[in-house]
């Protein structure tokens, strides 16, 4: 079965670093989404990413993040300056109609010390 | 904007027996769907069922239905002959067509052996 995969499954950096987290979305689909969790809280929608744009953000989703789909496989999630808060859970998701059946990568779990 | 509440923070059931969570949203939509996601320790988000507004019929997946209430903006899960594998969080979610999940807070449901 076709599935979402997400590397690294767990990231450790230092505050103020750079972190690009990857995502291969299943082969068909159309719509790529970001999603994360902070431990112990709700899964919050970050951004979603439709026609090699921006489709919908949400108010997390500030300056200091960007998304790319660089080539026809792989979609990406940076965030250029971390800060201690942006430690939790970041889900990659793909659907093959907007907002529909979205399929989640397992998760990468990232650490800002 | 919507808003999706779960109010059981925690359930649990025996094994074997029947149980279900409770979801409320609030949206002034009139089509929407609706979902439950599963998210065992492993953290991954599986997606258990969906529910489309416009549908009187409640969805059935094997084990898991729904009660879908659009009157009351209800949307419940039915896990019956629960099994030690279904213990996990469960988040209900919410989607306008658009592009964009609102998840609830999530429910803990512990299946006793």
């Amino acid at each position: 079965e076709p599935e979402v995969t997400q590397t690294p499954s767990h990231q450790v950096t230092q505050m103020g670093q750079e972190v690009i987290l990857r995502c291969v979305p299943i082969s068909n689909h159309l719509y790529f989404y970001w999603y994360r969790q902070i431990l112990g809280q709700k899964v919050e929608f970050l951004v979603s990413f439709y026609n090699n744009e921006i489709s919908e953000k949400s108010e997390i989703f500030d300056d200091q993040f960007s998304v790319e789909r660089p080539d026809g496989s792989n979609f990406t999630l940076k965030i250029r300056s971390t800060k201690l808060e942006d430690s939790a859970m970041y889900f990659c998701a793909s659907s093959y109609i907007g907002g529909l059946e979205a399929f989640f990568g397992q998760g990468t779990r990232l650490t800002v010390v | 904007a919507q808003t999706v509440t779960q109010s059981q923070p925690e359930m649990s059931v025996q094994e074997a027996e029947t149980v279900t969570l409770s979801c409320t949203y609030d949206t002034s939509e009139s089509d929407y769907y609706l979902f439950w996601y599963k998210q065992p320790p492993s953290r991954q988000m599986i997606l258990v069922i969906r529910q489309e507004a416009y549908k009187q019929q409640n969805a059935t997946e094997n084990r898991f239905s729904v009660n879908f209430q659009k009157a009351a903006k209800s949307f419940s899960l039915k896990i019956s002959d629960s099994q030690l594998g279904d213990a996990a969080m469960y988040f209900c979610a919410f989607n306008n067509a658009g592009n964009m999940l609102t998840f609830g807070g999530g429910t803990r449901l512990m299946v006793k052996p």
